[in-house]
């Protein structure tokens, strides 16, 4: 078990760039979800997988955001056209189903300058 | 309706003493109910849960005191130490969804 794992730790982006971050999960999770977190507040529900159905989305997640998990393993958030407020920490969880404990990454911090 | 109210927004405890955060919530589909401790620049790990069939859980020096009528939870830490200096924050979830919905956090700071 080698927890969840978040690339790239950091990114920096000119506003109106696109950026795609990767979350590998716990192998034997097959459920995958992302948080935002911005500075003083509790992680935002973005979007959540099973295998590779995305069953449920945040309506913060607009049409700039996408998510896909292609073969139930890892996971990919593409965000285009970024914008200042995007400027967050974007985590990635992953757990099994059925059980309620979600094993979080150290995230992805995006600045948007 | 989707809300988890959680206090106090931050927390001075002395070594050994004891810290209690409170969290509220409405949804009562709501059927799992965590606390998550997170350090700076890390992900939230998770510290403890309950489900509403029990009030209270036990493990080491953390509790939680579940009130299922009165719709709130909290964390104790027992003897807290230098070491618990971080943010808690409790979610709940329930119900068909994979949503965890946290608080708003709790910044702890343990003075020695």
């Amino acid at each position: 078990d080698t927890g969840v794992s978040q690339d790239p730790r950091h990114k920096i982006t000119k506003r109106g760039q696109n950026v795609t971050f990767r979350c590998d999960p716990i192998s034997e999770h097959n459920r995958l979800y992302w948080y935002r977190q911005t500075l003083g507040q509790g992680p935002e529900f973005l979007t959540y997988f099973q295998n590779e159905a995305q069953l449920e989305k945040s309506r913060l997640l607009s049409d700039r955001f996408s998510a896909e998990r292609p073969k139930g393993s890892f996971s990919t958030l593409e965000i285009q056209r970024t914008e200042q407020g995007d400027s967050a920490m974007y985590l990635c969880a992953s757990s099994s189903q059925g059980q309620g404990k979600r094993t979080f990454g150290s995230g992805t911090r995006l600045t948007v300058v | 309706q989707q809300q988890v109210k959680q206090s106090p927004q931050s927390l001075i405890v002395q070594k050994g003493g004891i810290s209690i955060i409170n969290c509220a919530y409405e949804n009562t589909a709501f059927d799992y109910f965590p606390w998550y401790q997170q350090f700076p620049g890390k992900g939230p790990a998770l510290l403890i849960a309950i489900r509403p069939d029990v009030s209270e859980k036990k493990e080491g020096r953390f509790t939680i005191s579940f009130n299922k009528s009165a719709k709130q939870f909290s964390l104790h830490i027992m003897d807290s130490q230098p070491g618990d200096s971080a943010t808690y924050f409790c979610a709940a979830n329930g119900g068909n969804t994979g949503k965890l919905i946290f608080g708003q956090g709790t910044t702890l700071q343990v003075k020695p």
